[in-house]
């Protein structure tokens, strides 16, 4: 198994921009995770999704940040318009079946915005 | 509320025993997980505690007092390849995963 893919690994994007990570699961893992980690705030859940929909959005920090599963193969975060304290490294993980199965991260998205 | 703490670094010798310790506050709890993570690097998973006790895997162990919302993990035989972040994190009945500061560790020759 390839594990969970992640795009692009890196981004540097001037503010005002839009971006788009992409992830796509372990083939037959029902759950999906974004996660945002700094150096100040650590690993943080932006949100997570069950069989394609949305279970917890608490830890989306704004409207600016928005999520779609469109499909059990396929999840974007997308951040309109991004900004400079938007830089950090984006995590996906995937799981069997919601938080209380290991969760297998990505490699990673480091967004830089200047 | 939640609220989940870990010492910020611990140093410890190559062939030692080391414990991070984990404590956490919340209303709602269902179990708790360790990471590591080597820096540049991805979290992976080590272990998952939900009744109270000890579980051991291997070098290491995690141990679990849900009345005391307190953790710890148990690194034996410590290697150089242990120098990583250890991550605890809790499941609050599957509505929220809440991961903790992390302890960056590093093992000395």
């Amino acid at each position: 198994d390839a594990g969970v893919i992640q795009s692009p690994r890196h981004e540097v994007t001037e503010m005002g921009q839009e971006v788009t990570l992409r992830c796509k699961p372990i083939s037959g893992h029902n759950s999906l995770f974004w996660y945002r980690q700094t150096m100040m705030r650590g690993l943080e859940l932006l949100i997570y999704f069950n069989n394609n929909v949305p279970i917890d959005d608490s830890g989306m920090p704004e409207d600016r940040f928005s999520a779609k599963m469109p499909n059990a193969s396929f999840s974007t975060l997308k951040i309109q318009p991004s900004e400079p304290r938007d830089s950090a490294v984006y995590f996906c993980a995937s799981s069997l079946q919601g938080p209380l199965y290991e969760q297998y991260f990505g490699p990673g998205t480091r967004l830089t915005v200047t | 509320g939640q609220n989940i703490d870990q010492p910020t670094e611990m140093t410890a010798t190559e062939g030692a025993i080391v414990q991070i310790n984990c404590t956490y506050q919340t209303s709602g709890f269902n179990g708790l997980f360790w990471y590591q993570q080597h820096a540049g690097e991805a979290p992976t998973f080590l272990s998952y505690n939900v009744l109270d006790g000890l579980e051991e895997k291997g070098r290491f162990s995690s141990f679990l007092s849900r009345s005391k919302g307190y953790s710890y993990l148990l690194l034996k035989e410590l290697q150089m390849k242990d120098s990583a972040s250890y991550l605890c994190a809790y499941d609050n009945y599957g509505q929220n995963f809440v991961f903790g500061p992390g302890t960056r560790l590093s093992v000395l020759p």
